[in-house]
């Protein structure tokens, strides 16, 4: 079955250095996606991604994070100058279309700033 | 605006009885909802989905969820637990405000399954 796949599994950054998440969604969707869960706290909504730009975005999403499909496969996401609160899982998604679908995750990504 | 409340932050049950975890949804129209696991160190998989057709909803590894709109509730039950259901469940609704179908998780119960 196909899957979402995200690297690297564990990333450690020093703070305020740029960090990239990668993320290489199902090849037939559409709808990319990325959330976060910072230890202890609910998973939550980042940003959606079709078409080539941005669909949505939440308040955290501010202009320290900014993503990308720089190619046909991958999805990245970009914080600029990480800070100490940026530690947290990132998760990407995928789905075929926006909406009502599900969305495929990966596996995550565990970011630590020191 | 949309929300899911889970109702529970740890469920423990015995190996091979029944699983309810519960959740309560807030929205201002026909909800799609969804269930998720976490086990430790992976992703989030997909259970089962809602989306407006049978409110009876079977999902994967003998899940099911049943959606009741006048308690505005979609819990979760297994009539058998097995050792390999420990794991974070998560109950989610999709928003639309946006019109991308974001997800919005509830906080997430805990599933410890003892032998």
């Amino acid at each position: 079955e196909p899957e979402v796949t995200q690297t690297p599994s564990h990333q450690v950054t020093q703070m305020g250095q740029e960090v990239i998440l990668r993320c290489v969604p199902i090849s037939n969707h559409l709808y990319f996606y990325w959330y976060r869960q910072i230890l202890g706290q609910k998973v939550e909504f980042l940003v959606s991604f079709y078409n080539n730009e941005i669909s949505e975005k939440s308040e955290i999403f501010d202009d320290q994070f900014s993503v990308e499909r720089p190619d046909g496969s991958n999805f990245t996401l970009k914080i600029r100058s990480t800070k100490l609160e940026d530690s947290a899982m990132y998760f990407c998604a995928s789905s075929v279309t926006g909406g009502n679908q599900p969305q495929h995750f990966g596996d995550g990504t565990r970011l630590s700033i020191l | 605006a949309q929300s899911v409340t889970q109702l529970d932050s740890h469920v423990s049950v015995s190996e091979g009885t029944p699983v309810l975890l519960r959740c309560n949804y807030s929205s201002s129209y026909s909800p799609s909802l969804f269930w998720y696991v976490q086990h430790p160190n992976k992703g989030l998989q997909l259970l089962l989905k809602y989306t407006s057709a049978a409110t009876l909803v079977k999902g994967i590894n003998g899940f099911e969820a049943e959606f009741k709109k006048s308690e505005t509730s979609f819990h979760l039950t297994k009539p058998s637990a097995h050792m390999s259901d420990a794991a974070e469940y998560f109950c989610v609704v999709s928003d639309f405000s946006g019109n991308t179908g974001k997800l919005i998780f509830g906080q997430g119960t805990t599933l410890q399954v003892k032998p």
